[in-house]
């Protein structure tokens, strides 16, 4: 059994780009939910997909936007970068099936930017 | 915002038992304590979670309180590698309640 993945580790961007982080989500896991942790803070909900739709939002402009693929990997897209976004960014996998589900967390992508 | 408060940091002997403390006084009944940590620089890591019953597992022991309003995650035998930033977290079972939110945590540093 594979666990979570994130590509790529490390990221530096500059103010206005955009970027696209990954995430492999744990095998036989439907679910993905994307975290972005500022430094010193607790990771923060950016938004989830399950069965390839947005299933849950935080409080997060439209800028981020997200992707489920039919092999339940993910990406978190960002655009128009700002400072304030540089951040560890996580992905977390789990199975719904009905009840609670359990979250599995990668090891993250730091986005830096300048 | 998170449903919980903790302790910012609190640290503990290598071998001893670490009690980390929660307050969640306004869980609903049908709300889930749950408890993760992050090591340094990675992923949180579950532990274990529970709703009404004491749990344990190969990992650590949680028990919550008659009334629900606080648990105390255990333990047993603390080691280096246990110092992280452990967090506890009220989660919903289904929709939008079912999203961990995260405070600040707790910072426990297990010292030799």
């Amino acid at each position: 059994e594979t666990g979570v993945t994130q590509s790529p580790t490390h990221l530096i961007k500059t103010r206005g780009q955009q970027v696209t982080l990954r995430c492999s989500s744990q095998s036989g896991h439907n679910t993905v939910s994307w975290y972005q942790q500022a430094l010193g803070q607790g990771p923060q909900f950016i938004f989830q997909y399950y069965r390839e739709e947005e299933n849950g939002r935080g409080n997060f402009p439209p800028r981020f936007s997200g992707l489920q693929f039919p092999n339940y990997s993910s990406e978190l897209n960002v655009n128009a970068l700002e400072l304030d976004d540089s951040a560890l960014y996580l992905c977390a996998s789990s199975l719904v099936a009905g009840g609670i589900d359990e979250q599995f967390f990668g090891p993250g992508t730091r986005l830096t930017v300048l | 915002d998170a449903k919980t408060t903790q302790p910012t940091s609190m640290d503990c002997a290598e071998g001893r038992a670490a009690n980390l403390p929660c307050n969640h006084s306004t869980i609903s009944g049908n709300e889930y304590v749950y408890w993760y940590r992050q090591i340094h620089s990675q992923g949180p890591q579950y532990i274990i979670h529970g709703l009404k019953n004491n749990e344990t597992n190969e990992m650590a022991s949680l028990i919550i309180t008659e009334d629900r309003k606080s648990s105390t995650l255990i333990l047993p035998h603390a080691t280096l590698r246990d110092t992280a930033v452990y967090y506890c977290i009220v989660r919903g079972a289904t929709g939008a309640n079912s999203k961990l939110t995260f405070g600040k945590g707790i910072t426990l540093s297990v010292r030799p």
